[in-house]
């Protein structure tokens, strides 16, 4: 089975940089992905880590390490649209993928 | 617009009726999956197809049942439903294994009285 931990709940100002932590325990590990849910909507694809170190998508990185079995999720220059959950997900050893309950960030101005 | 529909948007049933959620895609995406989210508890798998003709279980299957005739459909059903099946209800789909990001429909709320 899967044990995914992230933190509940942050805040942070608008225009600073918020950086949401992810430990997994899994039973085979073909993947990390975060996605991001808007309150009512579906989730979203953000990124993916396979491998050891960052991954940048212009506002957003991500990092993996795989030995310590550890993720982040950078948000930065943080905007108003940027409030809503943030899950991170992992992918096993076939095609499942299992979820944290997430982390709802709000966004203040 | 390619995706995933889901049917009805959302739906109060009676405890001890039979229910069944349509998901159909047009990706032509070879994995689907059900998913529940609950508050507190985040997405939960249910039920799931790599291809057309075959499904696995989740990690909370019990109550559902679901089918894959061919590639598009995937519905899921609740035989009898209870309270505790009161949920959000997501289908998604995937390429397959590796990169391949999951795409969620728009979601199913269920009321389960």
């Amino acid at each position: 089975g899967q044990n995914i931990d992230q933190p509940t709940e942050m805040t942070a100002t608008e225009g600073a940089i918020v950086q949401i932590n992810c430990t997994y325990q899994t039973s085979g590990f073909n993947g990390l992905f975060w996605y991001q849910q808007h309150a009512g909507e579906a989730p979203t694809f953000l990124s993916y880590n396979v491998l050891d170190g960052l991954e940048e998508k212009g506002r957003f990185s991500s990092f993996l390490s795989r030995s310590k079995g550890y993720s982040y999720l950078l948000l930065k220059e943080l905007q108003m649209k940027d409030s809503a959950s943030y899950l991170c997900a992992v992918r096993d050893s076939d095609y499942k993928l299992s979820f944290g309950a997430g982390t709802t960030v709000t966004v203040r101005a | 617009i390619a995706g995933i529909t889901q049917a009805p948007t959302s739906q109060i049933l009676a405890a001890g009726r039979r229910m069944t959620l349509r998901c159909t895609q047009d990706m032509r995406h070879n994995a689907l999956y059900w998913y529940r989210q609950d508050l507190g508890l985040g997405l939960r798998l249910i039920h799931y197809s790599t291809t057309a003709g075959t499904t696995g279980k989740g990690e909370v299957p019990d109550g559902y049942s679901v089918s894959r005739a061919n590639t598009d459909d995937f519905p899921l059903t609740l035989a009898s439903a209870v309270p505790s099946q009161t949920s959000v209800y997501f289908c998604a789909s995937s390429e397959g294994q590796g990169a391949s990001p999951l795409h969620f429909g728009n979601g199913t709320r269920l009321t389960v009285t």
